[in-house]
């Protein structure tokens, strides 16, 4: 089983700042060479999950352009930049490259 | 407009068995991976089970193995889990998800389903 690690666990941002959240797997998310299985989620209070960004860096439909993602192999990154009140809730990577499909511990982000 | 609507949740005791069911609409069904990923009380999301819609094959995480059946209806439109053999640690809320391209691209996620394991 792969296991995902997020830092920090939680951050508290003023509106306007950036936020970056870390994502470590202990594999690479790397598969055949050219795609790379990890994903970023965003849960908002009392809601389902939503997809933000897929396979590292590709935003998913309607997810803004201040939220993007980076990394390679191991290590990856969630940058929000001008942190908006709306974009309070629980951020989790996930990676699928090898079943079971497996979640980070999650990281709260709160406004100040 | 896509929807995955769960439903069969409730209260069983440890050892119980229940059946989830998710009804989707507004989508081809039968060409989309769906997988069920669940959320104990406070805690963060477990992914549990997947059924390929190309060819059948079904993965769980270990901790359900033969105890838990992942099955769909294309028929129907609609995606189950038997949940067999459940104990308090199954305690969650149960998501229905739609995976588009098969590797994790879980764009659709449903409400979500509350299963209680509790004497």
């Amino acid at each position: 089983e792969i296991m995902m690690t997020q830092t920090p666990l939680s951050l508290s941002v003023t509106p306007g700042q950036s936020a970056s959240i870390s994502c470590k797997s202990n594999q690479s998310l790397l598969h055949s060479g050219v795609r790379t299985y990890l994903y970023w989620y965003l849960q908002k209070a009392g809601q389902p999950p939503q997809l933000l960004i897929y396979e590292v860096s590709n935003r998913f439909s309607g997810v803004p352009d201040r939220f993007s993602g980076s990394g390679s192999g191991t290590d990856f990154t969630l940058t929000i930049s001008r942190v908006e009140a709306e974009d309070v809730g629980i951020y989790y990577c996930m990676q699928s490259i090898h079943f079971p499909r497996t979640f980070g511990q999650g990281t709260k982000l709160e406004i100040q | 407009e896509v929807q995955l609507l769960e439903s069969g949740g409730g209260l069983v005791q440890p050892g119980g068995s229940l059946r989830l069911s998710c009804a989707a609409s507004q989508f081809t069904f039968s060409s989309h991976d769906m997988n069920w990923v669940r959320q104990g009380p406070g805690k963060g999301l477990e992914w549990v089970a997947r059924f390929n819609g190309d060819t059948g094959l079904r993965d769980y995480v270990d901790s359900v193995k033969g105890r838990f059946t992942v099955s769909r209806d294309n028929s129907q439109n609609t995606l189950y889990l038997q949940m067999n053999s459940l104990t308090v640690e199954d305690t969650a809320v149960y998501y229905c998800v739609r995976d588009t391209g098969g590797w994790g691209r879980f764009d659709q996620w449903g409400q979500g389903t509350l299963v209680t394991v509790s004497a």
